[in-house]
């Protein structure tokens, strides 16, 4: 079956501190992956996406996330955190011919410490 | 250019009631698509279209309704509200083209509350 999972539903961190949020996927064919960044009553955001090529894939804002198949992961990290990066984070799983059904992780909530 | 809009951005309805859900995009997007988010549950696709005049489910259809007339409108209507569709309703867009393109752009959203 096809799923995305993101193990944490909420992490919190000190502003300045690292940030790494997990996002594991199952998918029958090649995966095409996204974390989209949902501030607070607003709608969601593309922060980076993969498709092909480097592994390692950098988006706005500073983060940056890494592709490992063996893993079937697509981990988002942040080397340092700021304030406004308190959100919801989303990863998703689709492919070329389907975006429109993306499979949608649960999400996980991030809040940073002053 | 204003990207994916929304409105209303809120509001209440009483079990029974119908409503329409307006969206729009001033981007040429082919691709238009509903979704619902309810806590613990995530996003899920609700209905979608691949250009104006086609339209088809997606894995929470019943309830709703939707068309397009038009590429740039794409409305979802409630035929009789019931508690359960008590939800924040995002609408979003995206170019036909395949690869790297593949962005969906998403509206602020529509809070509803069906009491």
């Amino acid at each position: 079956a096809q799923s995305v999972t993101q193990p944490d539903i909420h992490i919190t961190v000190s502003e300045g501190a690292s940030l790494e949020l997990r996002c594991n996927y199952s998918y029958g064919a090649t995966p095409y992956l996204f974390w989209y960044v949902q501030s607070p009553g607003q709608g969601l955001q593309l922060l980076l996406k993969y498709f092909s090529g480097d592994t390692l894939v950098q988006g706005i804002k500073g983060f940056e996330a890494e592709f490992k198949r063996s893993q079937s992961s697509f981990n988002l990290r942040k080397p340092s955190v700021h304030w406004s990066d308190a959100a919801e984070y989303f990863c998703a799983v689709g492919n070329a011919g389907n975006n429109r059904k993306l499979i949608w992780g649960l999400g996980t909530s991030l809040a940073v410490n002053p | 250019n204003a990207g994916v809009t929304q409105t209303p951005k809120f509001q209440v309805l009483k079990t029974g009631q119908s409503m329409t859900l307006q969206c729009a995009q001033d981007m040429n997007h082919e691709y238009m698509s509903w979704y619902r988010q309810d806590p613990g549950m995530g996003l899920r696709l609700i209905h979608y279209s691949v250009g104006a005049g086609i339209t088809d489910q997606g894995e929470v259809p019943n309830g709703y309704n939707v068309s397009r007339s038009t590429t740039e409108d794409f409305p979802l209507r409630l035929l009789s509200a019931a508690p359960s569709q008590t939800s924040v309703y995002f609408c979003a867009s995206r170019k036909k083209a395949s690869g790297s393109s593949n962005e969906q752009y998403f509206g602020p959203g529509t809070r509803l509350t069906v009491t």
